[in-house]
Parts: C-alpha cells; sequence; structure tokens
C-alpha cells in the first residue's frame, strides 16, 4: 500500500536558518503530494502542493519539487521565522486510494529567535 | 479559516458512551473525509463520503460509524467508547470528483475518553 517516510523531529533551528525537511512515499500510481502544516491547537492548513513529476509547489517561503525518481518531496526554505514553528506533515493522495490521504509522521519544528 | 467547519470543539466523555461529532464541508465540496490523530497512531484515514454515499473505508472501526445528509454535512459517530479513542477528530472536504484533489480541514474535535 502506500505510505510516507519523513524526516524524524524535533527539529531546532535559529531564525534566519536555512530549513530542509526530507520527505519519500511508496505508491502504487501516480500520486499527488501536499504538505500540510499544524500550528499549535489548530487543524492542517494546506501548505503546499504538486501534482505530477517535476512539479515544483510553493508558498509563503516554503518551496518543494515532486521527484519521481527518487520519490521525493523534501520541503525547503531558505530562511526560516519564529512563526514558522509548528508540526509539518508530508501527504499523499492517489487516485486509486480515492484520493484519500496517507500521513507522513510529523516533523516538529522549533525556530528560536 | 479553511471554511470547513466542526463541532463540538471540546469533548469529554466517560467509557462506554457515545458521541456524536459534525461536520459541515466548504461551500460546494461534495467529498467529506473523516481523519484521527493520535499520539500512537499519527494521521490516520476513517472514512469518505461523496454526495450522500460512501466511497472508501480506511482503519475505522465497528463502533464507529458515519454518514452525510443531503445537505452534504456529516457526522461522525462513535459508541462504546474505550480509553484509547481519545484522540483529535478532523473533518476534511475536497471536489473530489471535479479538477482537484486538494482537501481542506477543519478545525478538529479534541475527544477525550475518562
Amino acid at each position: 500500500g502506500d505510505s510516507v517516510t519523513q524526516m524524524e523531529g524535533p527539529v531546532t533551528l535559529s531564525e534566519e536558518a536555512f530549513l530542509t525537511i526530507n520527505c519519500t512515499y511508496t505508491a502504487t500510481g501516480y500520486p499527488s503530494l501536499f504538505w500540510y502544516v499544524q500550528y499549535p491547537g489548530e487543524g492542517l492548513q494546506l501548505l503546499l502542493k504538486a501534482t505530477k513529476a517535476d512539479d515544483k509547489g510553493s508558498n509563503k517561503g516554503f518551496e518543494a519539487t515532486y521527484r519521481k525518481e527518487t520519490t521525493s518531496f523534501h520541503l525547503e526554505k531558505g530562511s526560516v521565522q519564529v512563526s514558522d514553528s509548528a508540526v509539518y506533515f508530508c501527504a499523499l493522495s492517489d487516485i486509486g486510494s480515492a484520493r484519500q490521504l496517507t500521513f507522513g509522521s510529523g516533523t516538529q519544528l522549533t525556530v528560536l529567535p | 479559516d479553511s471554511g470547513v467547519t466542526q463541532t463540538p470543539k471540546h469533548l469529554i466523555t466517560a467509557t462506554g458512551q457515545r458521541v456524536t461529532l459534525r461536520c459541515s464541508p466548504r461551500s460546494g465540496d461534495l467529498s467529506v473525509y473523516w481523519y484521527q490523530q493520535s499520539l500512537d497512531q499519527g494521521l490516520q484515514f476513517l472514512i469518505q463520503y461523496y454526495n450522500g454515499e460512501e466511497r472508501a473505508k480506511g482503519n475505522i472501526l465497528e463502533r464507529f460509524s458515519a454518514q452525510q445528509f443531503p445537505d452534504l454535512h456529516s457526522e461522525l459517530n462513535l459508541s462504546s467508547l474505550e480509553l484509547g479513542d481519545s484522540a483529535l477528530y478532523f473533518c476534511a472536504s475536497s471536489d473530489a470528483g471535479g479538477s482537484t484533489d486538494t482537501q481542506y480541514f477543519g478545525p478538529g474535535t479534541r475527544l477525550t475518553v475518562l
């Protein structure tokens, strides 16, 4: 079945540092890939998505590129802010699975001033 | 604000009881998904409804059931509750069957079983 493996946390960075959170996936079909963010006490918010190989999703300075050859969708940001502190989830949606989302385990990011 | 609403925000109940969680999807979305988030299992898909019909089932216990009504709101019913059912329950909606498979999440219902 489908699965998502995400970099274990927690991750602690200083403000303005470079962020990478690794995500790899296994899917039988051609999935869409997503990054969701969960701020403390809140629900999940869509951060970015990519629907086919070599697509780059971007939002709020975050980027991720759909790499079919390495089955990866790593999240990057050039300069993190304290307000980026949250839990980040990588997920996939496969039309063969009625588009339900399969999530990674989440990565807790803390950014220190 | 995603446009998806969930009530109640918090629910505290006792073992053996039954509760109902409610979800209203974004305007125009026909699909509703339910997910459970727990510390030991992470985020897991429970069940999906599309325009009133069950579309897919995930790791949903037999003690749990759901339905989607003609106005497209959905309810998740949890019965014979156990301590291990304590979790955050999220609803998400999408226009699955349309041009996008993006799911938009509600704020969740935190269930505590004592």
